[in-house]
This record gives C-alpha cells, sequence and structure tokens, in this order.
C-alpha cells in the first residue's frame, strides 16, 4: 500500500514569493494534517483537513492556508515568504482515531 | 494547554546497553500517546500507539509502556542502526481532534558499536 506522498521534495523561494505544497494521503484516509518542524521550534502543528472541510488550525499567522480535494489530497499554501518560514514542512495522513503516518516531507529554504 | 516533554535531550549508547526515554505529558483528556522514529531530513516513521495507562507495546528491541502522566521507550540492547530521534506526540479526546498531534521536542539517540 503506497504511503503518503509530498511534493515537491526540495524547494528554494525568494522572500516575499508564495508557495504551494502537495500532499497525497494513504488511499481511504480522510484527514490530513500539516506540521511544521525546524530546530529550534521543533513540529508544530498547522492545521488538520477532513473531508475538504478545515476541522483545527494551530497558532500560525495567516499567511499560512490550506485546502482539501475531494479526492482527500491536500496542498497548503504560504504567501510572502519569510526567512522564518524555512522548516521541512510534513504532511501526515489518519484514518479516525488510528495513528497518523507522515510522509518525508518539504525541505523549504526561503533566501 | 497541552504539554509534552521529552528527556534526556540527547543519549549516547554503547552497543547492547540498554536504556529508557521519558515521554511525561499533561493533556485535557488523552486520546492516545504515540512514538515515532526520525532519521535525518526524512519524516517521522510511525512505532506505538497506546491508549490507557497500563498498556505496553513491543517491537524488536523497543517497548513502550504508559502511565496516567508519562510514558517510556525502552531500548534493549540497542544496535547503531536505533541511531535516530524519537518522538513523542499525544492526541486529546476531544471529539474533532484526532487529526491533531502535540509533539515532545525529541531525543536524539546515537549508539555506537
Amino acid at each position: 500500500k503506497a504511503g503518503v506522498t509530498q511534493t515537491p521534495r526540495y524547494l528554494i523561494k525568494t522572500r516575499g514569493q508564495q508557495v504551494t505544497l502537495s500532499c497525497s494521503p494513504i488511499s481511504g484516509h480522510r484527514s490530513v494534517s500539516w506540521y511544521q518542524q525546524t530546530p529550534g521550534q521543533g513540529l508544530q502543528f498547522l492545521f488538520e483537513y477532513f473531508s475538504e472541510t478545515q476541522r483545527n488550525k494551530g497558532n500560525f499567522p495567516g499567511r499560512f492556508s490550506g485546502r482539501q480535494f475531494s479526492n482527500s489530497r491536500s496542498e497548503m499554501n504560504v504567501s510572502t515568504l519569510e526567512l522564518g518560514d524555512s522548516a521541512l514542512y510534513l504532511c501526515a495522513s489518519s484514518h479516525k482515531t488510528n495513528e497518523a503516518f507522515f510522509g518525508q516531507g518539504t525541505r523549504l529554504t526561503v533566501v | 494547554e497541552d504539554q509534552v516533554t521529552q528527556s534526556p535531550e540527547a543519549l549516547r549508547l554503547q552497543e547492547g546497553e540498554s536504556s529508557s526515554l521519558n515521554c511525561s505529558y499533561t493533556v485535557s483528556g488523552l486520546r492516545g500517546l504515540f512514538w515515532y522514529r526520525q532519521d535525518p531530513g526524512k519524516g517521522p516513521e510511525f512505532l506505538f500507539t497506546l491508549y490507557s495507562a497500563g498498556e505496553e507495546k513491543e517491537k524488536e528491541r523497543l517497548k513502550a509502556t504508559l502511565t496516567k502522566k508519562e510514558s517510556f521507550l525502552h531500548i534493549t540492547a540497542p544496535k547503531p542502526e536505533d541511531s535516530a530521534t524519537y518522538l513523542c506526540a499525544v492526541q486529546a479526546s476531544f471529539a474533532d481532534s484526532w487529526g491533531k498531534l502535540q509533539f515532545g521536542a525529541g531525543t536524539q539517540v546515537v549508539v555506537t558499536p
């Protein structure tokens, strides 16, 4: 069974630009969550989508947004990039109360 | 506010030297506690889910236990391939929260031959 797929794996962007990251969950999983991982803050929850609806949101500014499509694939968008947005962005999919499975992440570098 | 604290921050072990990692938590109703392993530059790899105090789970050289306030990950006779960062996360029990995990900072484990 295929795992969680995130694309692209690596990105380099310039301050002020915007970026879109993609996540394809495990087949049958309807919940997709996004996390930001940095050396200083660790893994921090961004938001969760279930059946195309945002169900939870972490403490991040409005520049961070996301959406989920009818096939459960999800995208997250960061607008007006700042240097501090450089991080590993991780997507996890889960099914009801079962464990969350993570993708390999997208490494975003803002220069 | 939910909080997860892992200790120690780093652990250096000789091959075969058993040890334990600690995860203490405060959460308004625990739905589940999760252990993950993460290698550099990769996403966390699921290891265990624990749901209630007294529960134990084992996988190869790893054993996870849960009490009402903390969880332990025991590594028995570790090998160099067990070197990784081990992450603990909690999932609160209110109805719409099972997609949200609160993570600890992790314990970086290095096992030398």
